[in-house]
């Protein structure tokens, strides 16, 4: 299965600022997942983004706000702009390739932001 | 609306005891469903499931899908207090973004 590396691993922001998380993948991929997991939430998708074409977010997520890039096919980044204390979450990266088992979901290890 | 429900929403026990935790799922376009274990944030894969009746096992882990009835159970025999995490349970969409849906997750605690 994939190995992914997500960065930073948390971080405490003042509202207002920007924040940009960054994964890597050990493989090329075509799709890259990033979720958001608010405290005693399940996991909720934000977009889906396809190197070389913009992400495709989910309703309720606007490009202006969780503006993504993926620029090659083991990279992507997430930024949360204009941060306000509600987007206090686990955010995570995840890609789908096949294992021995068939195939699942990796996810990276995630970022825990908390806004301040 | 699709939709993921898994129960109980949380479980004590004690070392050894089995356990069962329970998904139920409506989703219009199934293309499989998962089972994943959060500890702390990263949830890892446990199971993928397509088929009705075959049942995946994995150590003291099992696990098996009714489509007819739309639900799947997960399985741990002889628990251990490292098994103490959150059970997520996924359905797969199907199509080109193969999105998937999220249950709640089972918050499974056992104790010594």
């Amino acid at each position: 299965s994939a190995v992914i590396s997500q960065k930073p691993s948390r971080d405490i922001c003042q509202r207002g600022t920007s924040l940009t998380i960054q994964c890597q993948v050990d493989s090329q991929v075509t799709m890259m997942f990033w979720y958001r997991q608010q405290p005693g939430q399940s996991l909720t998708l934000i977009a889906t983004a396809n190197q070389g074409s913009e992400a495709t977010y989910e309703s309720g997520f606007v490009i202006d706000k969780f503006p993504i890039s993926r620029p090659n096919l083991t990279f992507s980044t997430l930024t949360v702009s204009n941060m306000s204390p509600e987007d206090s979450s686990i955010y995570l990266c995840s890609v789908h390739l096949f294992d021995r088992e068939g195939y699942g979901y990796t996810f990276g290890s995630g970022t825990r932001l908390t806004v301040v | 609306e699709d939709k993921v429900v898994q129960s109980p929403l949380s479980l004590v026990v004690h070392e050894g005891d089995t356990v069962t935790l329970n998904c139920s799922y409506e989703v219009t376009n199934f293309r499989s469903l998962l089972w994943y274990k959060q500890e702390k944030k990263a949830p890892t894969f446990l199971f993928m499931l397509t088929s009705s009746g075959i049942e995946k096992k994995s150590g003291r882990l099992s696990s098996i899908l009714d489509k007819k009835e739309l639900f799947s159970i997960l399985n741990i025999t002889a628990t251990q207090t490292g098994d103490s995490a959150i059970y997520l349970c996924a359905v797969e969409e199907a199509g080109n973004n193969r999105k998937l849906i999220w249950g709640l997750g089972t918050s499974l605690a056992v104790n010594p």
